[in-house]
Parts: structure tokens; sequence; C-alpha cells
């Protein structure tokens, strides 16, 4: 069966210290993938995405994930993290072909940042 | 401009009643999906539509749940007869084409009791 791991179930910093969340897939197909947040009390919001090409992709507010296929892998990083960063982080997978499409997403890492 | 709607937004039922819920996607937007989450756990494909057509239902966990999206719009889960192992956060995403990014809605938190 597909997966999607988050190593990381709960992660504390402090502020200004660095992250990587990391992320990998079972699936040696072509895959989507991208990584949601969740901030309390709001819903799921998209972080960044990859589909092709570079393979480290840039997303909102210094967010950036690196697509290693040898390692199926997409870790989140950011360099420096702000307490407004605190929030649920949730890797997702999607394998697309011409006959399903299916979601799979991790089951998230809680990242509390200490102001 | 408007996002994903869903309703309710709380739901406590008693064990064995059926329940609906609804979600309204961003407009335009062709493919619509929806989710099961448990607390601690990420979200669980349940079933998807492009359109009105409902491509996979394969997460459907059994025969009490169905899902219906009649005019390539408003959605509906429908859960009969509920027991209390149903209880969970019920999310809707919609995503302007098959593949793309989703946009989630708020959820539904059913509670059975």
């Amino acid at each position: 069966a597909q997966s999607v791991s988050q190593h990381n179930h709960h992660v504390i910093l402090s502020e200004a210290a660095s992250l990587e969340l990391g992320c990998n897939y079972s699936y040696g197909g072509t895959v989507n993938l991208f990584w949601y947040v969740q901030y309390p009390g709001q819903h799921l919001q998209l972080l960044l995405k990859y589909f092709s090409g570079d393979p480290l992709v840039k997303g909102i507010k210094g967010f950036e994930a690196e697509f290693i296929k040898s390692k199926f892998s997409f870790n989140l990083r950011k360099p420096s993290v702000q307490w407004s960063d605190t929030a649920e982080y949730f890797c997702a997978v999607n394998l697309v072909s011409s006959n399903f499409n299916k979601f799979y997403f991790g089951s998230g890492t809680k990242l509390n940042v200490k102001p | 401009g408007a996002g994903v709607s869903q309703s309710p937004r709380y739901k406590v039922t008693k064990r064995g009643q059926d329940v609906a819920l609804r979600c309204d996607p961003i407009s335009g937007h062709v493919s619509l999906y929806w989710y099961r989450q448990a607390l601690g756990q990420g979200p669980e494909f349940l079933t998807y539509f492009n359109y009105e057509a409902q491509q996979d239902k394969s997460g459907l966990p059994n025969d009490r749940f169905s899902a219906e999206r009649p005019e390539g719009s408003i959605s509906t889960l429908t859960i009969q007869r509920t027991e209390q192992r149903d209880s969970a956060m019920y999310r809707c995403a919609s995503s302007p084409e098959t593949g793309y990014e989703q946009y989630f809605g708020p959820g539904t938190r059913l509670t059975v009791t």
C-alpha cells in the first residue's frame, strides 16, 4: 500500500532556529508533492507544491522543499523560524496516472516555536 | 473570492441517526474531494468527483457512507446509521483540475454519541 511518512510528530524550536521536517513516500511512479499547513483555529492551506522541473521549490513565508527522487523524499525547510510558524504541517503525495488520481497525506508534524 | 465552505461546522448526533454533510466548492473548480481526519492523523481520502461524476470511492469505509455531486458543484456526504467510530473531522477540498493543489474548507466536526 502507498504511504506517506512524517517522522517528526512534534518539534519544538526557538525563534531563529532552522527547521527541517521530513517526508518520505512509498511509490515508484510519477508523483505531485505538496506541503500544507494548518495554523491554530484555521483550515489547511497550501504552503508549496512540486509537479516537475527544479526539485527545489520555494513556497510562501520563506519555506522551501527539496524533492529527492532517489530517496523518495520531499523535506520541508526554513532557515529561521518565527513564532508565527507555530502550526501543524502535512506532507501530501498525489499519484496521478491515466486511470487513477490518489492523494495521500502524512500524519502531520506539530511545530511549536518558542518566542 | 469565496473559498470552500462546509456546513454544518459542528454536528452532534446520536448513534443510529443519519447525517448529511455539505460542501460548497470554489466556483468553477472541477474536482471535489472528501476526506476524514481522526485526531492526530492526516486527512484520509474518502472519495472524489470530477464535475458530477464520482471518479473514485475506494476510500469510503463501508456502504453506510455515500456521496453525490448532482450538478457538478455542491456535494453532500451522507452517513447512514451513524456509529461512534464515525466521529471525526470531515474535510472537503476542491481543485481547479485533477491533480492540481487542493483548497480545503474548514471541515465539519462530527460527534456521534
